[in-house]
């Protein structure tokens, strides 16, 4: 069975500090996805990566494929960053198509 | 840049009444999906469409039906709903294959009386 583990579940920092939250996914994946969901409720896409390392503005993620896990990185942290950030696993399904299995999510507050 | 647009943004029900949740998307994408967040949950997959014309079950089917209506349009309809499915439903696309990210709407919160 697919599965993807987040930790930390729920994840308080100060403005500024440096945040890492994290995935690991059981079997072998086609892409990771990185999600932020806002307080509203919108997700947004924020990063997709197969191997190696992306960023952008502040936000870095990394996939170690070997190991399974992949991190998402917050450099200098903002209370605007607060959301939940959801790692997702695509797997395929057969006949050419993807299909997504989400961690449960990591709610992020950052304090002024 | 509408990208996914649904509806509606909020909707009560009785149990047992029915009702179509709609979603759009205007960026050629073949893939549409329906996705259910719960409490404590990740979200879960409902039903999808990998291409115009073709429908499969995904995770949590029980209770719905899907209709891919053309390549922009994949709705979801709820025959007799439950108390169970109150939920946040999520639609989703992308243009397919394994390289491509997805574009989600901004949800529908359903509650089932």
């Amino acid at each position: 069975k697919n599965e993807v583990e987040q930790s930390p579940q729920n994840l308080t920092a100060q403005e500024g500090e440096f945040i890492t939250i994290n995935c690991s996914y059981s079997v072998g994946i086609s892409a990771l996805h990185w999600l932020q969901q806002h307080p509203g409720g919108g997700i947004v896409s924020l990063f997709m990566l197969s191997s190696g390392k992306k960023k952008h503005g502040r936000l870095i993620a990394t996939i170690n494929i070997q190991e399974k896990h992949s991190s998402l990185h917050i450099t200098a942290s903002h209370p605007r960053d607060s959301a939940v950030y959801i790692c997702a696993a695509s797997f395929p399904s057969g006949a050419g198509s993807y299909q997504l299995t989400f961690g449960k999510g990591t709610k992020l507050s950052v304090i002024p | 840049n509408a990208g996914v647009t649904q509806t509606p943004k909020f909707q009560v029900l009785k149990t047992g009444q029915s009702m179509t949740l709609q979603c759009a998307q205007d960026m050629n994408h073949n893939s549409m999906y329906w996705y259910r967040q719960d409490p404590g949950m990740g979200l879960r997959l409902i039903y999808y469409s990998a291409s115009e014309g073709t429908t499969d079950k995904g995770e949590v089917p029980n209770g719905y039906n899907v209709s891919r209506l053309n390549k922009r349009e994949f709705s979801l309809r709820l025959e007799s709903a439950a108390p169970s499915q109150t939920s946040v439903y999520f639609c989703a696309s992308r243009v397919g294959g394994s390289n491509y990210g997805y574009t989600f709407g901004s949800g529908t919160r359903l509650t089932v009386v």
